[in-house]
């Protein structure tokens, strides 16, 4: 069965600081990859996905993530946070029987 | 091209009642999805529809829970004789045909149940 795991609950970062989001996934075969972010109140916006091809990808608001088959990875980085890239972020996996993490929440320390 | 929208996007029911939350797709889609999200928690799935026929309704809890998609109109979610434990965020999200290149599922900005 599918499943997704984002091992970190809560992550503070400072502002202009890097950024790593851990997604480690299972699944059958090889996956489709996705990052969503969630603001407050707010639905889910994509902001990359993975489904074959080069293993780094690049997203919107200046995210990118590399999948690692050999670890089972799909790690999320951002090279400089914004104060408004505070939200919740998920992992997903899967195709129409998406299977999300239980989220990351990103601070962002002025 | 609007959005996937979903109305309302607060509810209030008293226990026992009926909820029904709707969701119109977006444009050209016709495949739509239902999950739930409670709080301080990830979405689960609950169930994947196109136009009159449920693909996959392995998420869906197997009372009182019922999701159509009819041939006109938007998808609903009707939640039967509402408990407390009913109370959370209910998204729908739609696509384009699943397995292309291009998928990706796009979200409404959901409906928030509160059972009293």
């Amino acid at each position: 069965a599918q499943s997704v795991t984002q091992p970190d609950i809560h992550i503070t970062v400072s502002e202009g600081a890097s950024l790593e989001l851990r997604c480690n996934y299972s699944y059958g075969a090889t996956p489709y990859l996705f990052w969503y972010v969630q603001s407050p109140g707010q639905g889910l916006q994509l902001l990359l996905k993975y489904f074959s091809g080069d293993t780094l990808v690049q997203g919107i608001k200046g995210f990118e993530a590399e999948f690692k088959r050999s670890q089972s990875s799909f790690n999320l980085r951002k090279p400089s946070v914004h104060w408004s890239d505070a939200a919740e972020y998920f992992c997903a996996v899967g195709g129409v029987d998406m299977r999300f993490g239980a989220g990351t929440r990103l601070t962002v320390k002025p | 091209n609007a959005g996937v929208m979903q109305n309302p996007r607060h509810l209030v029911r008293r226990r026992g009642q009926e909820a029904r939350l709707r969701c119109s797709p977006m444009k050209g889609h016709s495949h739509v999805y239902w999950y739930r999200q409670l709080p301080e928690e990830g979405l689960k799935f609950m169930v994947y529809l196109q136009k009159e026929n449920i693909i996959d309704e392995s998420g869906m809890p197997k009372e009182r829970f019922s999701a159509e998609f009819p041939k006109e109109g938007p998808s609903i979610l009707r939640i039967q004789q509402v408990v407390r434990g009913d109370s959370a965020a209910y998204f729908c999200a739609s696509s384009q045909t699943p397995g292309q290149s291009t998928y990706e599922q796009y979200f409404g900005p959901g409906t928030r149940l509160t059972v009293t």
